[in-house]
């Protein structure tokens, strides 16, 4: 079983379309960030929430942290193809640099 | 500055062989965490070295093992392979400072036969 558990893990939308990412956890996270993995790379760091309650923009994705900071989600809006990609969320209970991943939801964007 | 690099990018091994992967973190960051990602279990937290010394470890076989230079740089081992090793091993690398942002490398795609 997931600590965290990512929502959905498929999402196959058209150009334009507008899409949620969910990230749910019953652990509380100290911080929760955001990456986007694509084929044969690593993943890159988007953004980190760390307040209960806070709300990120980034272009056309905005990341919030759920108030009792167990939860978190992704929303894009007007999604182009160049956001396709794997997206994870990883949250930190504190522990070091032990992040504790989501599965991912897997994105495509058709033109 | 440089990103963080790995050595190699791909490698095929067979069962029972063992395997030594590297990784060089970015400048100044002492930190250097092991994943590994595979498509039933995603990505999975191996351990963590900072400053020479293994800080985490997470719930892996003992044939995995880790070790950290003075320069920073890391390697991973894996002794015995299995075909269940078969993955892509991922290392990050962090200032440890901050709210522990992971800064990924390209991987090291490791095919068991």
């Amino acid at each position: 079983t997931q600590l965290l558990e990512q929502s959905p893990q498929f999402l196959s939308i058209q150009e334009g379309e507008n899409l949620t990412v969910y990230c749910n956890s019953s652990s509380v996270f100290s911080s929760l960030q955001w990456y986007r993995q694509e084929p044969g790379e690593g993943p890159v760091l988007l953004v980190t929430v760390v307040t209960g309650g806070e709300v990120k923009k980034l272009k056309r994705l905005t990341f919030q942290f759920g108030d009792a900071r167990k939860d978190s989600s992704l929303h894009i809006t007007a999604a182009q193809p160049g956001d396709t990609g794997l997206y994870l969320c990883a949250g930190d209970k504190n522990a070091g640099n032990m992040l504790t991943f989501g599965g991912g939801t897997r994105l495509m964007v058709k033109p | 500055k440089a990103g963080v690099t790995q050595t190699p990018r791909y490698l095929i091994k067979t069962r029972g062989q063992q395997v030594t992967l590297s990784c060089s973190p970015i400048s100044g960051h002492r930190s250097v965490s092991w994943y590994q990602q595979t498509p039933g279990q995603g990505l999975q937290f191996l351990f963590e070295y900072f400053s020479e010394t293994q800080r985490n470890k997470g719930n892996f076989p003992g044939r995995f093992s880790g070790r950290q230079f003075s320069n920073s740089r890391s390697e991973m081992n894996v002794s015995t392979l299995e075909l269940g090793d078969s993955a892509l091993y991922l290392c990050a690398s962090s200032s440890r400072q901050g709210y522990n942002e992971q800064f990924f490398g390209p991987g090291t795609r490791l095919t068991v036969l």
